[in-house]
């Protein structure tokens, strides 16, 4: 079955501990992407990748690193987690270009305490 | 600044009747529009994808059409049944943007 799978679906850490959350897709595509989504704010995007070892910073970068070493995969890694990265995270993906749907993993959803 | 307006922000209404949900964006150059449901704390499900160049897209009780330049989109769901109770959202990618663009969502529960 084509999927975004994500790991952990849940997870509850506290201040300064790394995470990594995992993102996984199967379909090959080629665009890869994290959002996260707060009560107000909507869904705003953190990081992308257009391909292997190619990323960029989206709207909301601080405090998170990305990766892209190899195409179907994309982790999302905050170094030392704070209270107002607690939220409901999304990755994203599709095969490129203009016009090619996006596909979503189930969320991951983040409280920092 | 490229933003999206769903209205309205919440709608009920009794089960069997059509409705119409309303997106509207702030810049026309857009590639395609996404119409999205979510579960209340589950991930998006793509309901539609209009390409630009489209005027309207259908998936069984469920029609989207693109009025690229009024910036207008509407989503139509015929015959509403309790199990279409979700949020929806819609989400343009803007021309030169490497993302989409959410709106709010409308919050949709139908009665049966």
């Amino acid at each position: 079955e084509a999927q975004v799978t994500q790991n952990p679906r849940y997870l509850i850490t506290v201040t300064g501990k790394k995470l990594t959350v995992t993102c996984s897709q199967n379909m090959n595509h080629e665009y890869m992407s994290w959002y996260r989504q707060d009560p107000g704010l909507g869904l705003r995007q953190i990081y992308y990748s257009m391909n292997v070892e190619v990323t960029d910073k989206g709207d909301v970068p601080e405090g998170y690193k990305v990766s892209r070493k190899e195409k179907r995969n994309f982790p999302l890694i905050l170094e030392s987690p704070s209270p107002n990265q607690t939220s409901l995270y999304f990755c994203a993906s599709s095969l490129g270009g203009r016009a090619f749907r996006q596909y979503f993993g189930p969320g991951t959803r983040l409280t920092v305490t | 600044k490229q933003e999206v307006t769903q209205i309205p922000a919440a709608l009920s209404v009794p089960e069997g009747e059509n409705l119409v949900l309303n997106c509207s964006f702030t810049d026309s150059a857009i590639y395609n529009l996404q119409w999205f449901r979510q579960d209340p704390g589950k991930g998006l499900t793509s309901l539609l994808l209009i390409q630009s160049s489209q005027r309207e897209q259908t998936s069984g009780r469920l029609n989207a059409s693109l009025d690229k330049s009024s910036g207008r989109s509407t989503l139509y769901i015929a015959a509403s049944q309790p199990g279409d109770s979700a949020t929806y959202l819609c989400a343009p990618r803007f021309q030169g943007a490497q993302k989409l663009v959410f709106g709010q969502g409308t919050r949709l529960t139908i009665n049966p």
